[in-house]
């Protein structure tokens, strides 16, 4: 069964302090992987799609790399704004209908 | 370019009314799919569909029907709406490129009392 776990499920940093988020996964086969940035009350905002491990993709203080089992969402010197949810979501091989696999997200917050 | 039209933002039923969520895309996208967001459960597939006239289950059918008659519209109607019903419903739409994600609407707010 396709699985995807977002770690941490929330992530308190102070402005100018860089981390990053996790996202393992399972999957039989992967199409693609993709990062989306919830706020609160509004639909997730696509950023990202990786494709094979190894890959790298790169927006403003974002960056998104890839491996086998896992993904990683780079925050460099957040800022306030960046706070918001952020979901991962799989695409298998075996899904005729591109249908994406959610994680449950992380919730950063970034304060002054 | 209005995107991905979500109507209406907000709505209360009572257990057993139906009632028929609306979405729609400027975008000509083939690919539409609905969502349903429940707190610490994460965005699950209801229904979706490849084109015109096609439709598919997704993980949590059960409940809701779709239809497709046109690229453009991919309405959700609940048939009888029961309290575990109540959620936050995202429409999104693809061109069917990866590279492009899907893009999603604003959202429905259902509460069934």
């Amino acid at each position: 069964e396709d699985q995807v776990t977002q770690s941490p499920e929330a992530l308190r940093l102070q402005e100018g302090e860089s981390s990053s988020l996790n996202c393992s996964y399972t999957v039989s086969g992967l199409r693609g992987l993709f990062w989306y940035r919830q706020d609160p009350g509004k639909g997730p905002e696509f950023l990202f799609t990786l494709y094979s491990a190894g890959e790298e993709k790169e927006k403003e203080r974002l960056k998104a790399t890839l491996t086998k089992k896992e993904s990683f969402l780079h925050i460099t010197a957040p800022k306030p704004e960046d706070s918001a949810t952020y979901l991962c979501a799989v695409q298998p091989n075996s899904n005729s209908g591109y249908a994406l696999n959610f994680g449950k997200g992380t919730s950063l917050l970034v304060t002054p | 370019n209005a995107g991905v039209t979500q109507t209406p933002k907000f709505q209360v039923l009572k257990t057993g009314q139906s009632m028929t969520l609306q979405c729609a895309q400027d975008m000509n996208h083939e690919y539409m799919s609905w969502y349903r967001q429940d707190p610490g459960m994460g965005l699950r597939l209801i229904h979706y569909s490849v084109g015109a006239g096609i439709t598919d289950q997704g993980e949590v059918p059960n409940g809701y029907n779709v239809s497709r008659s046109t690229t453009e519209d991919f309405p959700l109607r609940l048939l009888s709406a029961a309290p575990s019903q109540t959620s936050v419903y995202f429409c999104a739409s693809s061109l069917g490129s990866l590279s492009g994600g899907y893009t999603f609407g604003s959202g429905t707010r259902l509460t069934v009392v």
